[in-house]
């Protein structure tokens, strides 16, 4: 259990919807980053945010927006759903030291089905 | 661009062989290296990283030694076993003012008893 949890596990929708996906990182983590893995895109960074600002960014979509809240939980909305958005989606946090890389503790991701 | 390539699978190996799974980079900047495994049905660990050239990370008898000269991480153990079996990803990291990581494809182990 790395200490990072994810919810919904799993999530059917239809096309055109808007979702909310939702990241609790370790206690004391200031760093939250969220990752799109699909089977013909792989494992693809989307954002980074520390103590509640944007810090990078990577293939992130207009549709999709993200922000870290003052407890430092995140949340990554995903909007106007088209089918090649389901993914499985996995949160990471770090520890607070924004100077230098920081292990990243992996969530068990949620599964997005669009349907 | 930033990019990571590493070797296709699946690879499929007998116990106690030696595993050898390819890394290269290309990056602007000079990034830190990693190493991250994921098992059926989990969020992917890290196992191994290393942050300037010639550095070797090493963890639970996976090795890899980082290579400025040939942009390569590659990943090695001695003696698989058979719960090695996981998928095996290389990574790179570069600081941007906040540390943006791109991963390779990922090489998928089997190792059979």
């Amino acid at each position: 259990d790395s200490g990072v949890t994810q919810t919904p596990k799993h999530l059917i929708t239809a096309t055109g919807q808007r979702v909310t996906l939702r990241c609790s990182p370790r206690s004391g983590d200031l760093s939250v980053y969220w990752y799109q893995q699909s089977l013909d895109q792989g494992l693809q960074f989307l954002i980074q945010y520390y103590n509640g600002e944007e810090r990078a960014k990577g293939n992130i979509l207009e549709r999709f927006s993200a922000q870290q809240f003052p407890d430092l939980h995140s949340e990554l909305n995903l909007s106007s759903l088209e089918l090649g958005d389901s993914a499985l989606y996995f949160c990471a946090s770090s520890a607070n030291r924004i100077s230098s890389y920081n292990e990243q503790f992996f969530g068990p991701g949620t599964r997005l089905t669009v349907l | 661009g930033d990019s990571v390539t590493q070797m296709e699978g699946p690879v499929t190996l007998s116990e106690e062989a030696f595993l050898t799974i390819n890394c290269t980079y290309t990056a602007t900047g000079y990034p830190s290296l990693f190493w991250y495994v994921q098992y059926p049905g989990e969020g992917l660990q890290l196992l191994l990283k290393a942050t300037k050239a010639d550095d070797k990370g090493s963890n639970k008898g996976f090795e890899a030694t980082y290579r400025k000269e040939t942009t390569s991480f590659h990943l090695e153990k001695g003696s698989v076993q058979v719960s090695d079996s996981a998928v095996y990803f290389c990574a790179l990291s570069l600081n941007t003012g906040g540390f943006k990581t791109i991963f390779g494809a990922g090489t998928r182990l089997f190792v059979k008893a």
